[in-house]
């Protein structure tokens, strides 16, 4: 069955840091990647999406990840954090099944 | 365009005791997915409906169920309630099935057991 995994569970920073949160998924198969944003307060929004083609994709607010095939990873990244980016993130694989199965979550902390 | 509906916002309940939640989706979206939110476990996979057919379901016991409509509003239902039901649980809404398109959440209804 697939499976996704996200290995930060709670990440603290400072802004201005660079972030990078893992993502890994365990289908081998064509996958649809997705990563998704909880604001404090707010509801579950799209951050960013891999479906084909270039596999760094870019998204809101200045996060991109990058999908690599060989290491079952989509891996979100931003090179200078923001205190409004504290929030939790949630990574999403579809794979063969056609369920969208969500991550634990990251939550992350930026202190200015 | 108004987004996804999700009522009641929070409810308690006790053991023993059953709920239903409601979610309007999107206008014009047919897929509706439910999920149950709680802390260190993130979004389980609960059912997804389309076209007033249940198209999927995770591993929850048989006292979670679901229903769409004609309208594509959908309602799920929890009966002998636990302790563990205890949750955030989220509909979200898309065009088409979910894992071929973008989800939009709603609020969630907050459900606690006592």
């Amino acid at each position: 069955a697939q499976s996704v995994s996200q290995h930060n569970h709670h990440v603290i920073l400072s802004e201005a840091a660079s972030l990078e949160l893992g993502c890994n998924y365990s289908y081998g198969g064509t996958v649809n990647l997705f990563w998704y944003v909880q604001y404090p307060g707010q509801h579950l929004q799209l951050l960013l999406k891999y479906f084909s083609g270039d596999p760094l994709v870019k998204g809101i607010k200045g996060f991109e990840a990058e999908f690599i095939k060989s290491k079952f990873s989509f891996n979100l990244r931003k090179p200078s954090v923001q205190w409004s980016d504290t929030a939790e993130y949630f990574c999403a694989v579809k794979g063969n099944t056609d369920k969208l199965i969500f991550g634990t979550g990251t939550r992350l902390q930026v202190f200015p | 365009k108004a987004g996804v509906t999700q009522t009641p916002r929070y409810l308690i309940k006790t053991r023993g005791q059953q709920v239903t939640l409601s979610c309007s989706p999107i206008s014009g979206h047919r897929s509706v997915s439910w999920y149950q939110q709680t802390p260190g476990q993130g979004l389980q996979f609960l059912f997804e409906y389309f076209s007033e057919t249940q198209r999927n379901k995770g591993n929850f016991p048989g006292r979670f169920s679901g229903r769409q409509f004609s309208n594509s509003r959908s309602e799920m239902n929890v009966s002998t309630l636990e302790l563990g039901d205890s949750a955030l649980y989220l509909c979200a809404s898309s065009l088409v099935p979910s894992g071929a398109n973008v989800l939009t959440f709603g609020a969630g209804s907050r459900l606690t057991v006592l």
